[in-house]
């Protein structure tokens, strides 16, 4: 069964740019029309979505941070992965990466969350 | 758009049922059959109890159970069990390729 997991720097400085990557295991990320995204939880908080990219390469990024936001596939290594640019102490959180069939039907697959903290 | 409205905290005693609510505009939760809930346990990654409002992945117990009403959805937890003391969280399609989800809602066991 497919499992996914986070990986990246915990610590990012102010103003630099965040990068995480989400690897599957045990099976393909590619398979089944994949749709493919991140969800964040700042420490004590609720979720929020971050974004999705579908099979296809479209992607849809949550209107409040698209301007930030960049996700890409690479199915060679089984992996996709999430850039933030320009970040501050708001964006710390941990980070999900899950799998979905579409937009509309929610995320059955998850990593177990990778911590990143935005500080100087 | 703003995040879906859920109660802070919900309670009930093992074998009763309890309903958290999540609210949302006709934009979102009342505009599309598409609602889905999840549950949280400390430290771990949330589960998807709950897609199109209604409908149960394979393997999640019936006593988990969804439905809407206009603006408003609601996922009720049946035969209430101590394993179910979680956060629980809704999400939306919210139109133009948009997600949203609730604030969360810590179910206690008492």
């Amino acid at each position: 069964q497919l499992q996914l997991q986070e990986s990246g720097p915990g610590l990012v400085k102010p103003s630099e740019t965040l990068s995480l990557t989400c690897t599957g295991s045990g099976g393909s990320i590619s398979s089944d029309y994949y749709y493919l995204g991140w969800i964040r939880q700042p420490p004590g908080k609720g979720l929020e979505w971050i974004g999705s990219i579908y099979y296809s390469g479209t992607t849809h990024y949550n209107p409040s941070l698209k301007s930030r936001v960049t996700m890409s596939v690479d199915t060679s290594k089984n992996q996709f992965s999430l850039k933030v640019r320009s970040v501050t102490a708001a964006d710390t959180a941990v980070y999900y990466c899950a799998k979905g069939k579409d937009i509309l039907t929610g995320y059955y697959q998850w990593g177990q969350g990778a911590l990143v903290t935005v500080s100087s | 758009q703003s995040a879906l409205t859920q109660p802070p905290s919900a309670s009930g005693s093992p074998g009763q049922s309890v309903t958290i609510s999540c609210t949302g505009t006709s934009s979102d939760v009342g505009g599309y059959n598409y609602v889905s809930w999840y549950q949280q346990h400390p430290g771990k990654a949330p589960k998807l109890l709950i897609y199109e409002v209604s409908k149960r992945p394979s393997g999640v117990p019936d006593r988990f159970s969804g439905s809407k009403s206009g603006n408003t959805a609601s996922l009720t937890v049946s035969g209430l069990q101590a394993e179910d003391e979680a956060g629980y969280y809704c999400s939306s399609y919210g139109g133009s390729n948009n997600v949203l989800f609730g604030g969360g809602t810590m179910l206690t066991v008492l």
